[in-house]
């Protein structure tokens, strides 16, 4: 059964203190491995596609890298405006088109 | 360019009663995704429409429902409605539904009263 865990649930970190967070995933071949931000009240934002273990892809202070079995998003220096729900998704490679999600990090940076 | 256009924002329904929401993709996107957002079970895939067929559907009961029209934009139906049916609804749009980044509206959060 194809899933997808996320951790920690939640993260608080001091602006400027680096982080990582966690996905994990099961699935029946992977076609694509989706990061979004989602804040309050909105719909998610797309950060990131990998496609292949190793595979690696940067954007300002966010860098997500690809193993065969996880993902991690790595946050440097963080700011107060990087205060959002992190969400991971997999696509598998069955098939059909949709998108596994896990359930989130949610991430509130103080400053 | 346009995102994606979720209308209503916002609904409240009564228990049994129907509703129908509303998505107008990106322009030149032929995939819409439709899912379900609650804090228990996060984000469920409902189905995805491509070139006013359907071509996946989730684990979700018959009443919920949709169609896709020839400029692709898409509507979602709910019938007798529960209070578990309270949630967010998302659509998504993509080109093609294949390897691209799903692009998300803001979502519909409707309430069963």
């Amino acid at each position: 059964e194809d899933q997808v865990t996320q951790s920690p649930e939640a993260l608080r970190l001091q602006e400027g203190e680096s982080s990582s967070l966690n996905c994990s995933y099961t699935v029946s071949g992977l076609r694509g491995l989706f990061w979004y931000r989602q804040d309050p009240g909105k719909g998610p934002e797309f950060l990131f596609t990998l496609y292949s273990a190793g595979e690696e892809k940067e954007k300002e202070r966010l860098k997500a890298t690809l193993t065969k079995k996880e993902s991690f998003l790595h946050i440097t220096a963080p700011k107060p405006e990087d205060s959002a729900t992190y969400l991971c998704a997999v696509q598998p490679g069955t098939g059909a088109n949709n998108l596994f999600f896990g359930t989130g990090t949610r991430l509130t940076v103080i400053p | 360019k346009a995102g994606v256009t979720q209308t209503p924002r916002y609904l409240i329904k009564t228990r049994g009663q129907q509703v129908t929401l509303s998505c107008s993709p990106i322009s030149g996107h032929r995939s819409v995704s439709w899912y379900q957002q609650t804090p228990g079970q996060g984000l469920q895939f409902l189905f995805e429409y491509f070139s006013e067929t359907q071509r996946n559907k989730g684990n979700f009961p018959g009443r919920f429902s949709g169609r896709q029209f020839s400029n692709s934009r898409s509507e979602m139906n709910v019938s007798t409605l529960e209070l578990g049916d309270s949630a967010l609804y998302l659509c998504a749009s993509s080109r093609t539904g294949t390897n691209y980044g799903y692009t998300f509206g803001s979502g519909t959060r409707l309430t069963v009263v």
